[in-house]
């Protein structure tokens, strides 16, 4: 498979808990982003990635939410003390980082804080 | 930032029929607007894109028009199928991230 992957595909948990989500980009995709998407709503860009280096983090949501690639090859979003307004579909997607290019997503990840 | 409006916000056509969905963007500097179709309980798929170096692409039953000085950039669907049937997104970049429209509910009545 040389798509993106994301997991899990669903995550439940009990408010004030700190979940934490895996992407693996397509392999040699040295970007990776970030999105979360609530019901009805289009992506909402969190933070990239280009390699190793997180090059936007103003977006993050708050300072629960952090994100990590230490190797340049796969990422994972921590989100501490979830609050129930942080379920939503949270999507990565990887791209080359040469110029302008495509992006392709991953099947996101389906939080439910209850 | 960049600020993508989409419009319909819904759509219904019959099968067969063209379908039309409508983008403007704020940035002049956006110069990448990919198009993306999402299922429900899916992530959004690619199924166009164009540059801002080009006025119109097409794919088989899929075309993507821009208008660079208008700011707006168009995705057309001819001979629609029921799988067509889906939330559409347009985008916008200027390379490090892409800025996401609402969204386009799609219905095609067979």
């Amino acid at each position: 498979d040389t798509g993106v992957s994301q997991n899990p595909r669903h995550k439940i948990t009990k408010r004030g808990q700190n979940v934490t989500f895996r992407c693996d980009p397509i392999s040699e995709h040295n970007r990776l982003y970030w999105y979360r998407q609530t019901l009805g709503q289009g992506p909402e860009f969190l933070t990239y990635f280009q390699n190793e280096a997180q090059l936007e983090k103003s977006r993050l949501l708050s300072d629960r939410f952090s994100a990590e690639r230490p190797k340049g090859s796969f990422s994972t979003l921590e989100i501490q003390r979830t609050e129930q307004g942080d379920s939503a579909m949270y999507l990565c997607a990887s791209s080359l980082a040469t110029g302008v290019t495509e992006a392709f997503f991953g099947q996101g990840t389906r939080l439910t804080v209850v | 930032g960049e600020n993508v409006e989409q419009h319909p916000s819904t759509l219904s056509v019959q099968e067969g029929d063209s379908a039309v969905i409508k983008c403007t963007y704020s940035d002049s500097a956006s110069n990448y607007f990919p198009w993306y179709k999402q299922e429900l309980g899916k992530g959004p798929q690619l199924i166009i894109d164009i540059r801002s170096n080009v006025g119109e692409k097409k794919d088989q039953r899929i075309a993507v028009t821009l208008n660079k000085t208008a700011k707006h950039f168009s995705l057309h669907i001819t001979e629609t199928q029921p799988e067509d049937s889906a939330v559409y997104f347009c985008a916008a970049s200027m390379g490090n991230q892409f800025y996401f429209g609402t969204g386009t509910s799609l219905t095609v009545i067979p």
